[in-house]
């Protein structure tokens, strides 16, 4: 099935340091949304990315959709303790995907104070 | 304005038996998805309803049902419990008639299958 990959898994920083994640994707999607997810608890969405080349911002957040429509990083700001979680990607393509995200495998962040 | 409320938080079954977990959207919202997040798999989509009707599917075994009704919330049932359906399930809703918009999780029903 349709995969897409995302990396790194796992990241352990400092706090205060920025952090960068990436998607990529053998196909084309047309919407790309970015997901933060606790333990226990379902993904909170951060930010969503509607064309090719936007770059999109929240807060200390930054995302964008890639040129080719097959790629999206984020990027997060001078990290503080709050932002350890799972962080997911997620694809959709238009037309009969209907309520049908592709998921990234997701990536563990771990922050140091 | 309240968020994506899943009910039960929690529950234990034994395997052969049957459950079925509640979705409440987003007031206004009236396609919600269906999500099964498993370690070894991650987040899989099992199906999705808009104005009752499911108009998308994934590729789960057809133990996996879901409904909508016409206040647009959902449930999904499970029949004939496996212990590898043990796993997390998230509803989401979305605003979309059409692909291409957010969707927002609940919290997720946490399924046991002993």
């Amino acid at each position: 099935g349709q995969q897409l990959n995302q990396s790194p898994q796992s990241m352990f920083i400092q706090e205060g340091e920025d952090v960068s994640m990436n998607c990529t994707s053998s196909s084309i999607f047309n919407t790309w949304l970015w997901y933060k997810q606790d333990p226990g608890e379902g993904p909170v969405l951060l930010i969503a990315l509607y064309k090719a080349g936007e770059l999109t911002s929240n807060g200390r957040l930054t995302a964008q959709f890639g040129i080719t429509r097959k790629d999206s990083f984020l990027n997060i700001s001078a990290s503080i303790p709050s932002d350890v979680g799972i962080y997911f990607c997620a694809g959709q393509r238009w037309g009969t995907s209907y309520g049908k995200l592709t998921f990234g495998q997701g990536t563990i962040l771990t922050v140091h104070p | 304005k309240a968020g994506v409320t899943q009910t039960p938080r929690y529950l234990i079954k034994t395997r052969g038996q049957q459950v079925t977990l509640s979705c409440s959207p987003i007031s206004g919202h009236r396609s919600v998805s269906w999500y099964q997040q498993t370690p070894g798999q991650g987040l899989q989509f099992l199906f999705e309803y808009f104005s009752e009707t499911q108009r998308n599917k994934g590729n789960f075994p057809g133990r996996f049902s879901g409904r909508q009704f016409s206040n647009s919330r959902s449930e999904m049932n499970v029949s004939t419990l496996e212990l590898g359906d043990s796993a997390l399930y998230l509803c989401a809703s979305s605003s979309a008639r059409t692909t291409g918009t957010e969707a927002f999780f609940g919290q997720g029903t946490r399924l046991t299958v002993v």
